[in-house]
């Protein structure tokens, strides 16, 4: 089955960059999206088809999606950004993959 | 403006069955495909189940095969999931989400419910 793998965890200072990876086979070849979950809410999407942000998800969110690897980028990540995200993407054989998760952390 | 209200979650024991619901409002229901999305507490999200518009495909994640089902009513805007044979392992959060592309498969989920929580324990 397909799977998608993510760092447990990313630590950043307040208005760093923030990269967040997500690794399958010939991911690439597929659309990549991510979410944005904080405690005790529903996960938001903030970017989907690879790069795209649904309307209300500031600029500083961006996404890419090469090779075997899709990677959200925060520019000038602010306290707020500290959150869980997740990468989704699907698959002929598995329908519906989301990576592990990854706690960004903003130190 | 969207909205997606769980529905039906509770306390079951073992080996019972509980059906979810899911009432949507505030855009065209039937002109998308609609999901069912797991969370165990302090874990990570689970795909459960998916069911295109027109309920003429239906995908379900291997650890729910035949022992769940997926519904919708277009009249009703409304979306189900019939549990049966529930286990331990199926204590989870259950999130009714949307996807995001008309009259498509699979895509990303543009909008998810508040959640409903089952507790599968005797």
């Amino acid at each position: 089955s397909y799977e998608l793998t993510q760092p447990p965890s990313v630590s950043v200072s307040p208005r760093q960059t923030a990269s967040i990876t997500c690794s399958g086979d010939k991911l690439g070849n597929k659309y990549a999206c991510w979410y944005q979950q904080k405690p005790g809410q529903s996960p938001v999407l903030v970017i989907y088809q690879d790069t795209k942000r649904p309307s209300g998800i500031p600029e500083r969110f961006s996404g890419s999606n090469s090779g075997n690897t899709a990677t959200l980028t925060i520019s000038g990540t602010q306290a707020m950004d500290e959150a869980d995200y997740y990468c989704q993407a699907w698959d002929s054989s598995t329908a519906v993959v989301f990576g592990g998760g990854t706690k960004l952390i903003v130190l | 403006e969207v909205q997606l209200v769980e529905s039906g979650g509770g306390v079951v024991q073992p080996g019972r069955s509980l059906r979810l619901s899911c009432a949507a409002s505030g855009f065209t229901f039937q002109d998308y495909a609609m999901h069912w999305v797991r969370q165990v507490p302090g874990k990570g999200l689970e795909w459960v189940s998916g069911i295109s518009w027109n309920s003429g495909t239906i995908g379900y994640a291997d650890s729910v095969k035949g022992r769940f089902t997926i519904s919708r009513d277009n009249a009703k805007n409304s979306l189900y999931v019939q549990m049966n044979s529930l286990r331990p392992e199926d204590t989870a959060f259950y999130y009714c989400a949307k996807d995001g592309s008309k009259f498509s498969g699979w895509t990303f989920f543009d909008y998810w419910g508040q959640g409903t929580l089952v507790t599968v324990s005797s």
